[in-house]
């Protein structure tokens, strides 16, 4: 199992700035994961994030909108650049070996209101 | 386009009723179906990772089913408790991919 936590837990932001969110895991992991609950909607992945390389982003998303670094086996960071109300969501770190039968393990989340 | 499906969309019953929710998913290329439960402001916490067709998993008083031919899985609360109370999310993964979320169903049990 990991243990994860994430800062900030919650922010309320203007239009047009833009917002970094840590994800620090408590044990070394090759997978990193950062997805997305919008009101009402499904949780979504937004980006794969491996060590040593670039993160590799799901369809609708773009590196522009949504920088990640990863600098360790342990930290990575998310930025939603230049937000709009539509970016109001659950933002939620994840880790895993990446195997389809292997369990996830989630941070809480970071609830981010766009006004 | 994975479309996974989660009925219903909430449910409210009494402490001590048994409870059961549904996951629908493409039942063509399966890998895993996976069962979260994520109460307010914590981690969604994983439940149970299933492959087989007619899988079974219990843990204390929750239990899930598996039919991978007809693409669902049943979620079984026996005895509901207000500590239940959270939202249930389903993920299935076709092959290598990712995890693709339903939406939940959000439990709300009452004392």
């Amino acid at each position: 199992s990991a243990v994860i936590s994430q800062k900030p837990s919650r922010d309320i932001c203007q239009r047009g700035t833009s917002l970094t969110i840590q994800c620090q895991v408590d044990s070394q992991v090759t997978m990193m994961f950062w997805y997305r609950q919008q009101p009402g909607q499904s949780l979504t992945l937004i980006a794969t994030a491996n060590q040593g390389s670039e993160a590799t982003y799901e369809s609708g998303f773009v590196i522009d909108k949504f920088p990640i670094s990863r600098p360790n086996l342990t930290f990575s960071t998310l930025t939603v650049s230049n937000m709009s109300p539509e970016d109001s969501s659950i933002y939620l770190c994840s880790v895993g070996r990446g195997l389809p039968t292997d369990t996830q393990y989630f941070g809480p989340g970071t609830r981010l209101t766009v006004l | 386009i994975l479309n996974v499906e989660q009925s219903p969309q909430s449910l409210h019953v009494q402490e001590g009723d048994s409870t059961n929710f549904t996951c629908s998913f493409p039942s063509s290329n399966f890998y895993a179906l996976h069962w979260y439960r994520w109460e307010t402001a914590k981690s969604p916490e994983a439940l149970f990772v299933m492959t087989l067709n007619g899988d079974e998993k219990k843990k204390g008083r929750i239990s899930a089913t598996l039919n991978t031919k007809e693409g669902y899985s049943y979620l079984y609360i026996k005895g509901s408790q207000p500590e239940d109370s959270a939202t249930y999310l389903c993920a299935f993964i076709a092959g290598y991919s990712t995890l693709t979320f339903g939406k939940g169903t959000m439990l709300l049990v009452s004392p």
